[in-house]
């Protein structure tokens, strides 16, 4: 099954505009890690942020806040005041553990391609 | 700075061939992970490592093989190459917690022809 599901391939956002990327995930584990990264067409894999499973707070890194929503294993991305550079694939993605002493695999959804116009 | 290393950034084998992937990284990471990514699917974990010479499958293992003798090193095996497995090949590292970001390297499109 999905691990982690992203349910709009494609989005449009004006220049200025914020906008909201859904994530939600599946996982029986209490401690875990959301991650969002963004991947341009360059093709690098950029790290945008972070949400751990004990945070209460919702993660906030610059113009990338993530809406932390855990009873509904929602952890969708917003971004504020679109620009230009923002169109690019974004990913988010999960850390859980494998097992005992067995590390914790990282594991992504399938993307959604954000295209900011002016 | 993190820096992961992809031994080729294009890479052309002929079906049947044996290939080798290669990733390092410079950061003593504990943890290092190989993906393909495919147009619409996303990046699909091909294995990941979690210590020298200690392996978990991903989602996509059949026809991969992976090898771990060296901290910084992670090679991925393609036993005998199929047409089916060209893709872009991306390797990670992290530390080995659940709270901390993968590191990438900048990606190997093999073509199997």
């Amino acid at each position: 099954a999905q691990k982690i599901t992203q349910t709009q391939p494609g989005m449009f956002v004006q220049e200025k505009e914020a906008v909201t990327l859904d994530c939600t995930y599946d996982t029986s584990d209490q401690s875990y890690g959301l991650f969002w990264y963004k991947q341009p067409s360059s093709g690098e894999m950029i790290f945008l942020i972070y949400q751990g499973s004990y945070d209460e707070q919702n993660a906030t890194e610059g113009r990338y806040s993530l809406n932390f929503q855990k009873a509904r294993k929602s952890a969708n991305l917003v971004i504020s005041a679109s620009q230009l550079g923002d169109s690019a694939m974004y990913f988010c993605a999960m850390r859980e553990a494998q097992g005992d002493n067995s590390g914790y695999a990282l594991n992504f959804g399938k993307g959604t391609s954000l295209l900011v116009t002016p | 700075d993190v820096k992961v290393t992809q031994s080729s950034r294009y890479l052309v084998k002929r079906t049947g061939e044996k290939v080798f992937l290669e990733c390092v990284q410079d950061m003593d990471h504990e943890n290092m992970f190989w993906y393909r990514q495919d147009p619409g699917l996303g990046l699909r974990l091909i294995y990941f490592s979690y210590d020298v010479k200690m392996k978990e499958k991903g989602d996509i293992p059949e026809g991969y093989s992976v090898s771990r003798e060296k901290k910084e090193r992670f090679s991925l095996i393609l036993e005998s190459a199929s047409t089916n497995q060209t893709s872009m090949y991306l390797c990670a590292s992290s530390l080995g917690t659940a709270d901390t970001e993968a590191f990438f390297g900048q990606g190997t499109r093999l073509t199997v022809v």
